[in-house]
């Protein structure tokens, strides 16, 4: 079963605009983690975020986490045409789990 | 070069054909994953494996076949009895030292096509 679950299920921004990304996931975690893939690759991971973390940054990347709320979101800031991909949150152990991801499109 | 490959890039299955798909890595690596992706859709994990000679199932297992005799290798049959197998198959690997969750290194994929 699907453990995260994103939202929107896409997006589509014009270029240097923000893209945020939203991720609701049911049990409790260790740690949740987001990835990108672009299409037909295989995915690339992005940035990880620990359970007592709220806030985490890489890059143009922006990661908060409210365990309260089960749920995370992933803020890219000043889009570029080469962020256009799916993105994916990812929770559990060696069974991880992903949503069915974020579908987003930068249009030059 | 470390990484992950997957090979083939491209594979076709006829009805009532059993195939492999290769999953090899060189990252030092103890866990390994498959997964399955249909079009649009997110990951499903087939199988697991964290160590050498054991593997443990996923949540649509059925189907498929693993082995784990290296621990740089982590092949996946798709039987016959894998009614919908067209999609999109992926390896990843992790450390596998830890029993939280790990950053995954993924392949590049196989589509396995039915004639």
């Amino acid at each position: 079963s699907q453990q995260g679950e994103e939202d929107p299920q896409a997006l589509s921004i014009q270029e240097g605009e923000n893209a945020t990304m939203n991720c609701s996931y049911k049990t409790s975690i260790n740690n949740l983690q987001w990835y990108r893939q672009n299409s037909g690759r295989g995915l690339v991971h992005l940035i990880l975020i620990r359970s007592n973390e709220r806030e985490k940054h890489s890059g143009r990347l922006r990661v908060t986490l409210d365990t309260s709320k089960k749920s995370s979101s992933l803020l890219i800031t000043a889009s570029r045409a080469a962020d256009t991909a799916s993105y994916f949150c990812a929770t559990g152990g060696n069974d991880m789990r992903f949503g069915a991801g974020t579908r987003l499109t930068v249009k030059p | 070069d470390g990484g992950i490959t997957q090979s083939p890039k491209y594979l076709f299955r006829k009805e009532g054909q059993n195939v492999t798909l290769s999953c090899e890595q060189n990252l030092n690596h103890d866990a390994m994953y498959w997964y399955r992706q249909d079009p649009g859709q997110g990951l499903r994990l087939i199988y697991y494996s964290q160590i050498v000679n054991d593997f443990q199932k996923g949540d649509i297992a059925e189907g498929y076949s693993v082995s784990r005799e290296k621990k740089e290798s982590f092949p996946l049959t798709v039987t016959s009895a894998q009614k919908h197998p067209t999609a999109f198959y992926l390896c990843a690997s992790s450390i596998g030292r830890l029993a939280i969750q790990e950053t995954q290194y993924f392949g590049p994929g196989t589509r396995l096509l039915v004639l």
